[in-house]
């Protein structure tokens, strides 16, 4: 499949471990904000999206916090498995503007 | 229901000819972004279409250039083609788009590649 990106930070996590991937966002007037997950040869697949009035939000074994005062978004993976292997987008909206995507953090899930 | 969908998936063109891309969203939406993905750049936000009308533009040269249908279908053209337009052109929908807190789906995405 194609490379979505050659040169993005990895996180090399064993399967079973928890992963946690970290993104900083620009703008401190960001309000919204989504967590993509890219599989080579795909479009970007939402995962979890949080707002600005919240700090935590859970899903199905993914966490999103967010902490506005140093401008990160974090998302944690539990129980991490083979299928999450992929790149992990970071993406802030700030109202009345258009999505802003982070570089992405590759996930590779070891055996 | 069915997803964003893009068509062609695969498209190869030699510099300086012109593409056009169709996106058409999930049902009931009626925002259309379009963006380019490289390896060097990334994710790079191109152009949002609501109701017809554009309603944000990224930063990229008037080559690049869309429309959207009264069904919500979109189109996005590049013109006299570079080699550095050679990417992953993928086009996210949402109900209603920028302006609120609205979650984007994409589609798979149009490879272009120019020789």
């Amino acid at each position: 499949g194609e490379s979505v990106g050659l040169h993005l930070p990895t996180l090399s996590v064993q399967e079973g471990d928890n992963s946690i991937i970290n993104c900083a966002y620009s703008n401190s007037a960001s309000d919204y904000f989504i967590w993509y997950k890219q599989e080579s040869g795909k479009g970007p697949q939402f995962i979890i999206d949080i707002r600005s009035n919240m700090d935590k939000r859970q899903g199905q074994r993914v966490t999103v916090l967010l902490n506005k005062t140093v401008k990160h978004l974090s998302l944690q993976i539990a129980a991490t498995q083979p299928g999450d292997s992929a790149v992990y987008f970071c993406a802030e909206n700030n109202y009345g503007q258009n999505f802003v995507f982070g570089p992405g953090t590759r996930l590779s899930v070891l055996p | 229901k069915a997803g964003v969908t893009q068509t062609p998936r695969y498209l190869i063109k030699t510099r300086g000819q012109q593409v056009t891309l169709s996106c058409s969203p999930i049902s009931g939406h009626r925002s259309v972004s379009w963006y380019q993905q490289t390896p060097g750049q990334g994710l790079q936000f191109l152009f949002e279409y609501f109701s017809e009308t554009q309603r944000n533009k990224g930063n990229f040269p008037g080559r690049f250039s869309g429309r959207q249908f009264s069904n919500s279908r979109s189109e996005m053209n590049v013109s006299t083609l570079e080699l550095g337009d050679s990417a992953l052109y993928l086009c996210a929908s949402s109900l209603v788009g920028s302006g609120l807190t609205d979650t984007q789906y994409f589609g798979p995405g149009t490879r272009l590649t120019v020789l």
